[in-house]
């Protein structure tokens, strides 16, 4: 049974750029999240898939985006990078949109680093 | 924001002797977890505890909840070289919705 896997392993952008992370959540799992964790600090939480709609979003510019394919598979994009975005993106993953008792689990992260 | 804190910051200790982190955090919850993280790697699940659970265990762990202290602690017996690694708690943030919120993490060293 495969848990969640993220794409790629490690990314190098430059200033101005644009990035789009890939996602695919555990098998049987239906809601996808994603988080930012840079150096040092815990993860903050970006938003959250489910159903092909974003659900829940945490304290992140528009310039953060996402989608959510049938297939619950989900991307992150990111525009305009700017060099605070370097960070290691996770993605988690869980089932049910309502449900507050569901356990999360992690991909193990895409690495960015913007220059 | 981060709700969850982390106490200590940084633990060492040796092989054979027990670990024990602290969380503290500020609103009502529905549910603590506790994550595992090596190396900045992905992180891994621990325990979940319900708001209505006061102390679980898993194996070599056991994690307390005390709603009224809006505080939690998890116990690693007899640790290993290969509990170091970073660990978080993470709570929901009691409104619809899963996500997660998470403090700083505590970073523990075993040595042999």
């Amino acid at each position: 049974d495969a848990g969640v896997t993220q794409s790629p392993t490690h990314l190098i952008k430059t200033r101005g750029q644009q990035v789009t992370l890939r996602c695919s959540p555990k098998s049987g799992h239906d809601t996808v999240s994603w988080y930012q964790q840079a150096l040092g600090q815990g993860p903050q939480f970006i938003f959250q898939y489910y159903e092909e709609e974003e659900r829940q979003r945490g304290n992140f510019p528009d310039r953060f985006s996402g989608h959510q394919f049938p297939n619950y598979s989900s991307e992150l994009n990111v525009n305009a990078l700017l060099l605070g975005d370097s960070a290691l993106y996770l993605c988690a993953s869980s089932t049910g949109f309502s449900g507050p008792y569901n356990e999360q689990f992690f991909g193990p992260g895409t690495r960015l680093t913007v220059l | 924001s981060q709700q969850g804190e982390e106490d200590p910051q940084a633990l060492s200790i040796q092989e054979g002797e027990n670990a024990t982190m602290n969380c503290s955090y500020k609103t009502s919850i529905n549910n603590l977890q506790w994550y595992r993280q090596n190396s900045g790697r992905g992180l891994v699940h621990l325990i979940l505890i319900r708001s209505n659970e006061r102390e679980k265990h898993s194996g070599r762990l056991r994690v307390t909840l005390d709603t009224s202290k809006k505080s939690s602690s998890l116990l690693i017996t007899a640790s290993r070289a290969a509990d170091t690694a970073s660990y978080f708690c993470a709570t929901d943030d009691n409104q619809a919705g899963t996500a997660l919120i998470f403090g700083k993490g505590t970073t523990l060293s075993v040595s042999s």
